[in-house]
């Protein structure tokens, strides 16, 4: 079953504005990342938060964590038509052997110029 | 350059017609992994190796098998291919198998199976 979902399903803005995509999971987690992908290609890493941070910074993306509601949230900044593409958040349980990361089913942003 | 290295990137191919994808990486990972995408949802963990010699079962591993008999390499086979595995696979791998440790993910194979 799915550990990560994420809301909105799809997102469109405008160039300049903030776009804020969220995630849910069901486990404890030892960590959460999120990922992006271009249509069509692989994922990329973006950034991780550690089970015990609250708020996370990178250029123009900020994550935050709430552990207590199990939920999280991709918030990026002035946004570019470069930063349309789907985003992914993973989690990695905090009693796993086999270490995997569990994948929501994604938000597509599209950022019109 | 790193990389995640997967061939090919397209592929159509007949019910039952074995076939193999390749997926090999350049940054001594101890780690890879293959995932399948489908619409709606996510990615989901095929199969998962820790380390040379060393593979496992992900969540939805019917109707596939793995190697890892080099550290740098983790072909992906479907010995009798059916439509149902139509999709888009991605191989990823990681320094290690520690709870930190980000995914470098390969370009893609999207497959379709008529």
């Amino acid at each position: 079953s799915q550990q990560g979902e994420e809301d909105p399903q799809a997102l469109s803005i405008q160039e300049g504005e903030n776009a804020t995509m969220n995630c849910s999971y069901k486990t404890s987690i030892n960590n959460l990342q999120w990922y992006r992908q271009n249509s069509g290609r692989g994922l990329v890493h973006l950034i991780l938060i550690r089970s015990n941070e609250r708020e996370k910074h990178s250029g123009r993306l900020r994550v935050t964590l709430d552990t207590s509601k199990k939920s999280s949230s991709l918030l990026i900044t002035a946004s570019r038509a470069a930063d349309t593409a789907s985003y992914f958040c993973a989690t990695r349980a905090s009693v796993d052997s086999s270490y995997k990361l569990i994948f929501g089913s994604g938000t597509r942003l599209l950022v019109r110029p | 350059e790193a990389q995640v290295t997967q061939n090919p990137r397209y592929l159509i191919t007949v019910t039952g017609k074995k076939l193999t994808v390749t997926c090999s990486q350049n940054m001594n990972h101890e780690y890879m992994s293959w995932y399948r995408q489908d619409p709606g949802l996510g990615l989901r963990q095929i199969y998962y190796s820790m380390n040379v010699e060393v593979t496992d079962k992900g969540d939805v591993p019917e109707g596939y098998k793995v190697s890892r008999k080099e550290k740098r390499n983790f072909p992906l086979i479907l010995e009798s291919p059916s439509p149902n595995q139509t999709s888009l696979y991605f191989c990823a791998s990681s320094l290690s198998s520690g709870a930190r440790n980000i995914q470098y993910f390969g370009a893609g194979t999207r497959l379709s199976v008529l």
